[in-house]
């Protein structure tokens, strides 16, 4: 099973900031990656595919980056709707597995 | 517009089996991977099955040989069959379409197993 680590678990940002979270992969998932956002008591929302394809609908401010084992999301400037909690996921393999998730608070 | 509507959550005790349904609206469930994915109290997400277009089906080791995943044609609804229910069984579950990363989520039903 591949094991998904994200950094940091909380990053603490101003609203109009800018935001990276990081994903690492323990072995190479090529471009199979996918970023989501998800706000409290709602489902996951799907924000980027493979590793820097935005979903639709999905704002320019989030972009995402990497291949192999490492990878980045990163939000331009953060906006109030933003504040979350984003887990990065592997889909190049089965099992699937998640991130145990990257806290974006306001600061 | 695509839909998914998970039901058939509650209270059961350990042990016991839940039937957990997910109906699926603006597109066609035997033409795509189908998931569920569960999410305990204060937790991340954990894939826990799939079925695929073909009918095969892969489990999470967690919930192999107590969960089965089926789907039913006619009704365009998938299915999750939980048995021998435990405790850390107990959470969120989504269903969830799945082309390869997972596009289309449902609002999750919440499953507590407890006595």
């Amino acid at each position: 099973e591949i094991v998904m680590k994200q950094s940091p678990a909380t990053l603490s940002v101003s609203p109009g900031e800018r935001a990276t979270l990081s994903c690492r992969a323990s072995q190479s998932v090529s471009n199979n990656l996918a970023w989501y956002q998800q706000k409290r008591g709602q489902a996951p929302r799907l924000l980027i595919y493979g590793a820097s394809t935005r979903a639709t609908g999905i704002p320019a401010r989030f972009s995402g980056s990497g291949s192999g084992t490492e990878f980045t999301l990163t939000i331009s400037s953060l906006q109030s709707e933003d504040f979350a909690v984003y887990y990065c996921q592997q889909y190049n393999h089965w099992p699937m597995t998640f991130g145990q998730g990257t806290k974006v608070e306001i600061k | 517009e695509v839909q998914l509507v998970e039901s058939g959550g509650g209270l059961i005790q350990p042990g016991g089996s839940l039937r957990l349904s997910c109906a699926a609206s603006g597109f066609t469930v035997n033409s795509n991977h189908m998931s569920w994915v569960r999410q305990a109290p204060g937790e991340g997400l954990v894939w826990v099955s799939v079925i695929f277009t073909s009918g095969g089906t892969f489990y999470a080791d967690s919930v192999k040989g107590r969960f089965t995943i089926s789907r039913d044609n006619s009704k365009n609804t998938l299915y999750l069959q939980m048995n021998s229910l435990r405790a850390e069984d107990t959470a969120v579950y989504y269903c969830a379409k799945t082309p390869g990363p997972f596009d289309y989520w449902g609002q999750g039903t919440l499953v507590t197993v407890s006595s």
